[in-house]
């Protein structure tokens, strides 16, 4: 069964740096084909693609960011994490980890409940 | 950037008929298209990848077609769990991009 489960510290400021982690169960980000992608939802609005790490240790990243994102794992521990930089009060949003890879086809298969991440001074 | 545009924006409909959710990009995808189911409280599930294939669990009621820039999400003999919002999302390149999403209503 996958399962996958998005933590955060729900609330920081601006300009400070947001870290996130899913802590996932069911599949192994060291498996040939295996994804792991980070989404976000403003409240109201749509979705929006931030990142992705692939088994290999290939990280794509959403250029509307800029540079603000990283992306790492931790196979051992089956975690992936997110970090995102100079955070603003339009950084609000929920944020989502699920799975990909060739077994959908890049589709994401497997999409945790997702944390909500407020931004405020 | 592959933009997607979804429509109609919102739909309304009763149990048991069928209906059609359209997403255009803005450049080909080839068959690259996945579709998403969205509800209040529960993950997002994936219904349909690769424009066609149906995702494990689906039910068939569910069908994807469309290639290249045209795609459409038909839902067959509407059930009273299929309302929620709907999402189509383009796995041909990076950045990943999805549709602003269909609400489908219970009418």
């Amino acid at each position: 069964q996958v399962t996958l489960k998005e933590s955060g510290p729900g609330i920081l400021q601006p300009s400070q740096t947001l870290s996130l982690t899913c802590s996932f169960s069911g599949f192994s980000l060291s498996t040939y084909g295996m994804c792991v992608g980070w989404i976000r939802q403003s409240s109201g609005k749509g979705l929006e693609w931030l990142a992705n790490i692939w088994w290999n240790d290939d990280k794509y990243y959403n250029p509307s960011l800029k540079n603000r994102l990283t992306i790492s794992k931790d196979t051992s521990n089956n975690q992936a994490f997110l970090k995102i930089t100079n955070m603003d009060t339009a950084d609000t949003a929920t944020y989502y980890c699920a799975r990909s890879g060739y077994y959908s086809g890049g589709g994401f298969d497997y999409w945790g409940q997702g944390v909500m991440v407020t931004v405020s001074s | 950037d592959v933009q997607m545009t979804q429509s109609p924006y919102n739909l309304a409909a009763s149990p048991g008929e069928s209906v059609s959710i359209n997403c255009k990009a803005s450049k080909s995808i080839s068959k690259y298209l996945a579709w998403y189911q969205q509800k209040p409280g529960k993950a997002n599930k994936l219904l349909i990848y690769d424009g066609s294939t149906l995702q494990s669990g689906i039910p068939s009621r569910f069908s994807g077609s469309g290639s290249g820039t045209d795609f459409t999400l038909t839902i067959r003999s509407l059930e009273p769990e299929d309302f929620g919002l709907y999402y189509c999302q383009q796995h041909n390149e990076y950045p990943l991009t999805f549709g602003g999403g269909t609400k489908l209503e219970l009418k």
